[in-house]
């Protein structure tokens, strides 16, 4: 029962156009959602997240919009660069689960220069 | 990723082997999280632990699998007669105490765990 879903196993952008990673979660109860960057050999790295009393959340580059009607969110990055090339993986958690995160599998990103 | 701290950074065993993970967390950290990720998988939370608790195990496999986190020391996750199955990633991660809730979670850069 995977409650976290990232359908797209890969995405490839040109360098400096947008690159939009989705994600949809089934669970009810998260109230918590975030995204994390991978490169291989070294481990998840925070890069924004977003409570479900907003909707969208911005960070330089990155912004997070969160549809909770439809349990869906996805990370924009614009623009792209070739150093975004990674594993990016969406998280979610709700109060009261101790920090407890619930992985998707992962979107391999490639941004082609 | 340098803040928490995990070795070894690789380890092969055979099967029915014993394998020790260890992860320093953060200075002044005091929750430890252990996840896994399994190959072309996300991660997979096992157990939350405060210096000397184990808060949430319910991500643990019922055997041969076990983790503490003394009141000096790293946190140990120890896995027992390994399987291949067991071949994966362990990551670790740590918060502060009374972090709030909602606070990101910053994790080690793993441990690669091979069986032969």
């Amino acid at each position: 029962d995977q409650q976290v879903k990232q359908n797209s196993p890969s995405l490839s952008v040109q360098e400096g156009r947008i690159s939009i990673l989705n994600c949809d979660y089934t669970n009810s109860m998260f109230d918590y959602f975030l995204w994390y960057k991978k490169y291989p050999a070294e481990g998840p790295t925070f890069l924004i997240s977003i409570s479900s009393i907003k909707d969208k959340n911005e960070d330089g580059r990155f912004t997070v919009f969160l549809n909770k009607s439809a349990k869906h969110l996805s990370l924009h990055i614009v623009p792209s660069q070739p150093g975004d090339s990674a594993v990016y993986f969406c998280a979610a958690s709700s109060t009261g689960a101790n920090s407890k995160l619930t992985f998707g599998k992962g979107i391999t990103l490639s941004v082609r220069p | 990723n340098a803040g928490v701290m995990q070795n070894p950074r690789h380890l092969v065993r055979r099967r029915g082997q014993e394998a020790r993970l260890r992860c320093s967390p953060m200075k002044g950290h005091s929750h430890v999280y252990w996840y896994r990720q399994l190959p072309e998988e996300g991660l997979k939370f096992m157990v939350y632990l405060q210096k000397e608790n184990i808060i949430d195990e319910s991500g643990m496999p019922k055997e041969r699998f076990s983790a503490e986190f003394p009141k000096e020391g790293p946190s140990i996750l120890r896995i027992q007669q390994v399987v291949r199955g067991d071949s994966a990633a362990y990551f670790c991660a740590s918060s502060p105490p009374n972090s709030h809730i909602n606070s990101p979670l910053h994790f080690g850069n793993g441990t690669r765990l091979t069986v032969t």
